[in-house]
């Protein structure tokens, strides 16, 4: 199977700043990845799909890039609402894996 | 406005089986994939399960084929997942998700989750 790590595990940054979270697959998935936010105690959220491609409603601060094996999340200016756990996910074959998540805080 | 509303967890004993089901609105149903995704307390997300629209192809985690089954009524708008064969480690939140298309695409709509929890 194919295994994606994320990293850094967590990371806690200032309000404003900005945050770059990568994603890894163990083989090439072309650009079948997704990033989710997950607020706690709420219900995933779709950021991004097709590695780069905005979820409607999504704020613009958030950004993905990459293809193949190595992916990233960028936010561009942190904001106290992106308090969260965010993961990726491969859906180009089955079974389709997350990363084990980051969790990002507010420093 | 879309919609998906989970029911059917609860507290079951090891080995018994538990039938989820996941009620969908506000899209055409039959026309996407659909998946169950789990979450165990305190850790991160699993895939479970995935059934496309139009032909139901299914696919299943490891860890859970042979005991699980996916289905889906496309003409009550209901996903299930039945589940058989339950063990502690299936102890977990169990999210329905709407995929963008077919199976391989990203999921833009979760549930509100339902809470299964195997213990004796």
């Amino acid at each position: 199977d194919i295994q994606m790590t994320q990293s850094p595990s967590s990371l806690s940054a200032s309000v404003g700043d900005r945050v770059t979270i990568s994603c890894r697959a163990s083989q090439g998935i072309t650009n079948s990845l997704a990033w989710y936010q997950q607020i706690p105690g709420k219900v995933p959220k779709l950021l991004i799909y097709a590695a780069s491609t905005l979820q409607s409603g999504v704020p613009s601060r958030f950004s993905g890039s990459g293809s193949g094996t190595d992916f990233t999340l960028t936010i561009s200016s942190l904001q106290p609402e992106d308090v969260a756990t965010y993961y990726c996910q491969r859906y180009n074959s089955v079974p389709s894996t997350f990363g084990q998540g980051t969790k990002v805080e507010i420093k | 406005e879309v919609q998906l509303l989970e029911s059917g967890g609860g507290l079951e004993q090891p080995g018994g089986s538990l039938r989820l089901s996941c009620a969908a609105s506000g899209f055409t149903f039959s026309t996407y994939a659909m998946s169950w995704v789990r979450q165990a307390p305190g850790k991160g997300l699993e895939w479970v399960s995935s059934i496309n629209g139009g032909n139901s192809d299914t696919f299943y985690t490891d860890s859970v084929r042979g005991r699980f089954r996916i289905s889906r009524d496309n003409s009550k708008d209901t996903l299930y997942l039945q589940m058989s064969g339950l063990r502690a480690e299936d102890t977990a939140v169990y999210y329905c998700a709407k995929s963008r298309g077919s199976y391989g695409s990203a999921s833009d709509v979760w549930g509100q989750g339902t809470m299964v929890t195997v213990s004796s």
